[in-house]
């Protein structure tokens, strides 16, 4: 089955310590994305990468980092200058722009909780 | 830039009623219109979307939305709603320079009551 993975489902960890969330796909997609998902807010993008070893910051990057070592693979780490990190956090990917499909296919998210 | 409205946080409704999630946006060029549902706890799933052509798309679960570009507007539409039609909906656009890059309204919690 093809598809994008995130673990875990729920993340808990304590203020000041930074966790990386997992996102892998096997759809043989070239891009992939990182959204944060409040209540009311819809979907922030976080961090996208449209091929590997290269990615570019979305609308709130701050307190955030990613990396695109391998096509499969787009981890996030929330780092402790994160100053809200408590949400839902949704990854994506993305057919290569030349297929002209622009549609995204979305993980089952992580919900990561900061005490 | 470009920029989505969904006009309605919440819609109730009765089960076999009709429903019509409202979405407009603005852009300066060319769009590209998408609807994504999301159950509670879980992904986003691509209901339809609108990439050229036609301006009345169908989709999954008898979904369909109609592009309008003179009034820019992307409306979700079900002329009869079930118990499992409970969810929250997300119209999302891209387009232009931001190719690959969807932008996001706030979302619309549909509540399908028996």
């Amino acid at each position: 089955d093809g598809g994008i993975t995130q673990s875990p489902k729920y993340l808990f960890r304590k203020e000041g310590q930074n966790v990386t969330l997992s996102c892998e796909q096997n759809l043989n997609h070239d891009a992939m994305y990182w959204y944060r998902q409040d209540p009311g807010q819809g979907l922030r993008l976080i961090y996208y990468s449209q091929i590997v070893n290269d990615f570019q910051k979305g609308d709130i990057a701050e307190g955030y980092s990613v990396s695109r070592e391998k096509k499969e693979s787009f981890p996030l780490t929330v780092t402790s200058a994160q100053k809200n990190p408590t949400a839902f956090y949704l990854c994506a990917s993305s057919p290569s722009p030349g297929t002209g499909a622009l549609e995204q296919y979305f993980g089952p998210g992580t919900r990561l909780t900061v005490t | 830039a470009q920029s989505v409205t969904q006009l309605d946080s919440q819609v109730p409704v009765f089960e076999e009623a009709p429903v019509e999630l409202r979405c407009n946006y603005s852009s300066s060029v060319s769009v590209y219109l998408f609807w994504y549902v999301q159950y509670p706890n879980q992904g986003l799933q691509l209901l339809l979307k609108y990439l050229s052509g036609s301006t009345l798309v169908k989709g999954i679960n008898g979904f369909e939305a109609e592009f309008n570009k003179s009034q820019t507007s992307f409306h979700l539409r079900k002329p009869s709603v079930h118990i499992s039609d409970t969810a929250e909906y997300f119209c999302a656009v891209a387009g232009g320079t931001s190719y690959g890059k969807l932008t996001f309204g706030q979302g619309t919690i549909l509540t399908v009551h028996p």
